[in-house]
């Protein structure tokens, strides 16, 4: 079935270093990709996503680039700050489904230290 | 700027009790969802629904039940409450067309005492 794999965390970073969250997904079809991040105490929030293969999607400095070839959309961002401190989920839109269901990696803490 | 709410923030309950975990929407979306967060972040569908009357269980198996009288309110129901029910739950939406993102509301933490 449709899955996606995301690196474990937590990850921790001192301010301005240089990020990456590897995730890889598995899907019968053609998924659009999604990253989400939840910030603590609130709800997931759409970061960025990218519709079709070699599509990168970005926002607020991250970016991530649909790999058909590598199955994979790992998140980047080149200078950290204290308030990426998060979880990040990376994400696929179930393609069998109609694109009706998502489906969730299992998240990845970041720290970023000052 | 996503319009969905969902009260309450956080519910503290004895057990037994029954309880309902509000999510209301004011995008339109056809498409409404429960998720479950358990500790170590992971997020299990539990609930969905297609629209008006409709009403599917996800892929995680649980005892609360959803109900879908109007398109913007989507309120899930725990008929008796047990501390294994202590979590987080979110509600979300989305137009349910592929590429389409799910928007989210804030959670309600809930536990069962």
């Amino acid at each position: 079935g449709n899955s996606v794999t995301q690196m474990e965390g937590p990850v921790t970073l001192s301010e301005e270093a240089f990020l990456t969250i590897n995730c890889t997904y598995t899907a019968t079809g053609y998924p659009s990709l999604f990253w989400y991040v939840q910030y603590p105490g609130e709800g997931l929030q759409l970061l960025l996503k990218a519709t079709k293969a070699d599509d990168k999607g970005s926002n607020k400095g991250f970016e991530a680039t649909y790999r058909k070839e590598t199955t994979s959309f790992h998140l980047e961002k080149g200078s950290v700050q204290v308030s990426d401190s998060a979880v990040y989920f990376c994400a696929l839109s179930d393609p069998t489904s109609g694109g009706f269901k998502t489906i969730f990696g299992a998240g990845t803490r970041l720290f970023v230290k000052a | 700027e996503a319009d969905i709410y969902q009260t309450p923030r956080y519910l503290v309950i004895g057990t037994g009790k029954k309880i309902t975990l509000e999510c209301s929407q004011t995008m339109g979306h056809d498409k409404m969802y429960w998720y479950q967060q358990d500790p170590g972040m992971e997020l299990h569908l539990i609930h969905y629904s297609y629209g008006v009357n409709s009403t599917e269980k996800g892929d995680l198996s649980s005892e609360s039940t959803v109900s879908r009288i109007r398109t913007e309110h989507f309120p899930l129901t725990l008929e008796s409450a047990r501390p294994s029910h202590t979590s987080q739950y979110l509600c979300a939406s989305s137009e349910g067309v592929l590429g389409a993102e799910a928007f989210f509301g804030q959670g309600t933490r809930l536990t069962v005492v």
